[in-house]
């Protein structure tokens, strides 16, 4: 089966800083990543969609210059999360397809987020 | 936005006893996913259900698509420990291929 990798699976950063957490596709090529958060005890949340070599769509009341998505290659997606504060802290999900429409996406086992 | 309506929010019963879990909406899906989502992972696809009225089994689970396809059902027949988790509902949104999902039910199976 369709195999999607996050790094790290957990990162502690102090407030204020940035960190970087990267999606791959391991044994397919990805057109389209998705972000998602959790917050504990709650469901997922998209963020936004990124489409390989294009400026990600990001959902209504997602800052696009905090989140930095960048989907510079078909098996690649980084989200930035840019001067973390305490509230960033969260689970972050990835997903991925293989094609553009309604067909399965393929989950990443996530990376917690802590910011202290 | 599409609101997927998950019941109930928790349940915690005991090894052994069978159990529903109802994800309900006003709009209809062109299809609906369940998931399950153990802590610290990514949520694993169970099913898709396409057509309404629609029943699959995947071993003691059985999901089912309502007629009208706004509702969705997950019945667990003899839950065992290892059931436990978060089961999601997830449908694709209207404008596009992006996933919405319901908030969820939290099932706790104790032996």
């Amino acid at each position: 089966g369709a195999v999607v990798s996050q790094h790290p699976s957990w990162v502690i950063c102090k407030s204020g800083t940035s960190v970087k957490i990267e999606c791959r596709s391991l044994d397919f090529q990805a057109t389209t990543m998705f972000w998602y958060r959790q917050f504990p005890k709650q469901s997922l949340m998209l963020m936004a969609t990124s489409n390989e070599g294009s400026k990600a769509t990001y959902e209504q009341g997602v800052e696009k210059d905090k989140f930095l998505i960048n989907h510079a290659s078909l098996t690649l997606s980084t989200l930035t999360v840019t001067s973390a504060h305490p509230e960033d802290s969260s689970f972050y999900i990835c997903s991925a397809t293989w094609a553009s429409g309604r067909v399965e996406q393929y989950f990443g086992p996530g990376t917690r987020l802590t910011v202290t | 936005t599409q609101l997927l309506e998950q019941s109930p929010q928790f349940l915690s019963i005991q090894e052994g006893e069978n159990l529903t879990v109802y994800c309900n909406s006003s709009s209809v899906f062109s299809s609906l996913q369940w998931y399950r989502q153990e802590p610290g992972e990514g949520p694993v696809l169970l099913v898709t259900v396409v057509t309404g009225g629609e029943v699959k089994k995947l071993k003691r689970l059985t999901f089912q698509f309502g007629d009208a396809r706004k509702d969705s059902s997950l019945h667990i027949t003899a839950a065992q420990p290892g059931d436990t988790g978060l089961y999601l509902c997830a449908g694709f949104s209207n404008s596009g291929y992006a996933l919405n999902f319901g908030k969820g039910t939290s099932l706790l199976v104790t032996p």
